[in-house]
């Protein structure tokens, strides 16, 4: 069965260190992987992107790497903040080209 | 900026009750969804509409309808609302072509007593 796995223990890291959070997925062929932030009571706010062909994709302190052979992405937040603490969710396209999101990882960064 | 709005942030019924969730956006977007997230269960489609009077099933649409009169608004409608409803229920928008980036509202969060 298909199945997006995230770990669902809550990730604490010191301020200033980098956060690395974890996408796996089994039985799907996406063509591209987003990363999704939801703050307490809020909706989940787009975040990146990346496609199948890209390995790894930037945008200021936020990386995301995609392995389709590992059939993982990781997503890494360099000099993290305690206004990073949020909860981050993957999401892959399947077929019909809906997206299907993971559980979530909670982000906790102590000053 | 998009801007998805949910009629409620907080609602509060009885069981039996029809309850209807409103969504609206502004982005002139073909595409939007209703979802309800659970703790430990994640985020789990509900139904969706890629256009005004279309709607598709999604995973999980026992006990709920939807309707799509306008481009802009699409509601969720449960016909009798029981305890197990009780949920935060998320409404998103996407522009329809590839890739799919969707745009959420703040969600309401529904207590069926």
């Amino acid at each position: 069965s298909q199945k997006i796995e995230q770990n669902s223990e809550a990730l604490n890291i010191q301020e200033g260190k980098t956060a690395t959070l974890t996408c796996n997925y089994t039985n799907y062929s996406p063509a591209y992987l987003q990363w999704y932030r939801q703050d307490p009571g809020r909706g989940p706010v787009f975040l990146l992107l990346i496609r199948e062909n890209e390995k790894e994709k930037r945008k200021e302190r936020l990386k995301v790497t995609f392995d389709t052979t590992l059939k993982q992405s990781l997503f890494h937040i360099t000099a993290s903040q305690p206004a990073d603490s949020a909860t981050y969710l993957c999401a892959l396209n399947n077929a019909g080209n809906m997206l299907t999101f993971g559980g979530g990882t909670r982000l906790m960064v102590k000053p | 900026d998009v801007k998805v709005t949910q009629s409620s942030r907080y609602l509060v019924k009885r069981t039996g009750e029809k309850v209807f969730l409103e969504c609206v956006q502004d982005m002139d977007h073909e595409n939007m969804f209703w979802y309800r997230q659970d703790p430990g269960l994640g985020l789990r489609l509900i139904y969706f509409s890629y256009d005004v009077k279309m709607k598709e099933k999604g995973d999980i649409p026992e006990g709920y309808s939807v309707s799509r009169e306008k481009k802009e608004r699409f509601s969720l409608i449960l016909e009798s609302a029981s305890t197990n409803q009780t949920s935060m229920y998320l409404c998103a928008s996407s522009y329809g072509g590839q890739p799919e980036t969707q745009y959420f509202g703040p969600g309401t969060r529904l207590l069926v007593l």
